[in-house]
């Protein structure tokens, strides 16, 4: 494997639901991220790690859940979604906490009925 | 509210001309600046960064920018209808935070 991984790609689940997404870097990156793309809106950063440390929590409801066991995984827990989550979640990892030259993941599709 | 501004499109160009993608940012301050391509049901791909004022080349593809004026673009020379995909132009503010904002990425369609 090479690059950033996401799984699954595809998710669909119900708002009683609980899932969780994962993402891997096979590019000994020490930042990762989750980003929301929802249609005809900008790439919306919701999380990031640094060193396995979270610097960021963008006003992010708390049915999201994010856990970065180490540098190179990083999960989203989800539960008692609504159907405006769903969207194409991304993964991205980068070497430093600067946040240059992001690399993503080919993301979640996730679709919340 | 640190925003990133781009057309949203669709911008369509005949194969071979030259296509041109402009962004503009709120941020003063802001570092260091992105070119994302991404294909439809695709993740975003890093293509173009540029630090400094002035054109920066790779290939068919020439970044430019102009922090007087918070203004960044990309030329891509000799469009090919494989570069049809939405182009999102990202912006690491001043601070060295970790965040990248994006804008909302021009939809280019290259015509055979």
């Amino acid at each position: 494997e090479t690059g950033v991984t996401q799984t699954p790609r595809h998710l669909v689940m119900g708002m009683t639901n609980k899932k969780s997404l994962k993402c891997e870097q096979h590019l000994g990156h020490n930042a990762m991220y989750w980003y929301k793309q929802s249609a005809k809106k900008p790439l919306e950063l919701m999380f990031v790690y640094n060193f396995k440390e979270q610097t960021e929590n963008n006003s992010v409801p708390s049915r999201f859940s994010p856990e970065c066991p180490n540098s190179s995984h990083l999960f989203l827990h989800l539960h008692t979604l609504q159907p405006e989550d769903s969207a194409l979640y991304l993964c991205a990892s980068s070497q430093d906490f600067m946040g240059n030259e992001q690399f993503f993941g080919p993301g979640t599709r996730l679709t919340v009925l | 509210q640190k925003e990133v501004e781009q057309n949203s499109g669709p911008l369509s160009v005949p194969e071979g001309a030259i296509a041109s993608l402009n962004c503009t940012y709120s941020d003063r301050g802001s570092q260091s600046f992105f070119w994302y391509r991404q294909y439809s049901g695709k993740s975003p791909e890093l293509i173009m960064f540029i630090y400094s004022n002035g054109d920066k080349e790779d290939g068919r593809f020439t970044a430019q920018l102009n922090k007087a004026s918070q203004y960044v673009s990309l030329l891509i020379r000799d469009s090919q209808p494989s570069d049809s995909a939405t182009y999102l132009c990202a912006v690491n503010p001043q601070g060295g935070s970790e965040k990248l904002v994006f804008g909302k990425g021009t939809k280019l369609t290259v015509n055979p």
